[in-house]
């Protein structure tokens, strides 16, 4: 099976501008979480979809937002960029519900704000 | 809420030395604990987890953690190390209740010295 992949892997980007990334699962997989890494924060959740809905929200501003579609890929948007949202945007994906299920992350999109 | 403690951001040790990468959790319901590793320019990967059952966990590349219900940790450990372990660990916990949302460590830079 084919790993979970992300794209763009790279993205350069100015302040204001808006930005959408992608993540296709494993296939069979209908749960995507996507989480930020950054140096000085670490790895913190964003949200994740399942079946093509939102089931869980971290606490970032509504600048953030996702959605998932009905083949379970899923696309992340940040809207009016800001310096600090320069990290490393990881896509992880799941066969379904439970917090046991060990998540499959993808290569991540490595975004940076001018 | 819960919380993960790393308490070291970097171990650096020997070539076929022996490891331990400390975690430490604080959750008042019951959780689910995970190791990831993340190898330079790659996304995350399951090397361990606990659920039930052992304490002693052996997960893949021939690590193993302990879960220590009071003391509240789960300490990841190998043998000896190679070269290729040289990577980033990340400790995470999930509510058993929950859908996916980790909550993960700061990370421990394991870095090997020939």
């Amino acid at each position: 099976k084919a790993g979970v992949t992300q794209t763009p892997r790279y993205l350069i980007k100015t302040r204001g501008q808006q930005v959408t990334l992608s993540c296709s699962p494993i296939s069979g997989h209908r749960s995507v979480s996507w989480y930020q890494q950054t140096p000085g924060q670490g790895l913190q959740f964003l949200f994740e979809y399942f079946s093509e809905t939102q089931r869980n929200k971290g606490n970032f501003p509504g600048r953030f937002s996702g959605r998932q579609f009905s083949n379970s890929r899923s696309e992340m948007n940040v809207s009016t960029l800001e310096l600090g949202d320069s990290a490393l945007y990881l896509c992880a994906s799941s066969p379904g519900g439970g917090a046991r299920n060990e998540q499959f992350f993808g290569p991540g999109t490595r975004l940076t704000v001018l | 809420a819960q919380s993960v403690t790393q308490l070291d951001s970097q171990v650096p040790v020997f070539e076929e030395a022996p490891v331990e990468l400390r975690c430490n959790y604080s959750s008042s319901v019951s959780v689910y604990l995970f190791w990831y590793v993340q190898y330079p320019n790659q996304g995350l990967q399951l090397l361990l987890k606990y659920l039930s059952g052992s304490t002693l966990v052996k997960g893949i590349n021939g690590f193993e953690a302990e879960f220590n219900k009071s003391q509240t940790s789960f300490h990841l450990r190998k043998p000896s190390v190679h070269i290729s372990d040289t990577a980033e660990y990340f400790c995470a916990v999930v509510r058993v209740d929950s859908n996916y949302q980790l909550i993960w460590g700061a990370g421990t830079k394991l870095i090997i010295k020939p």
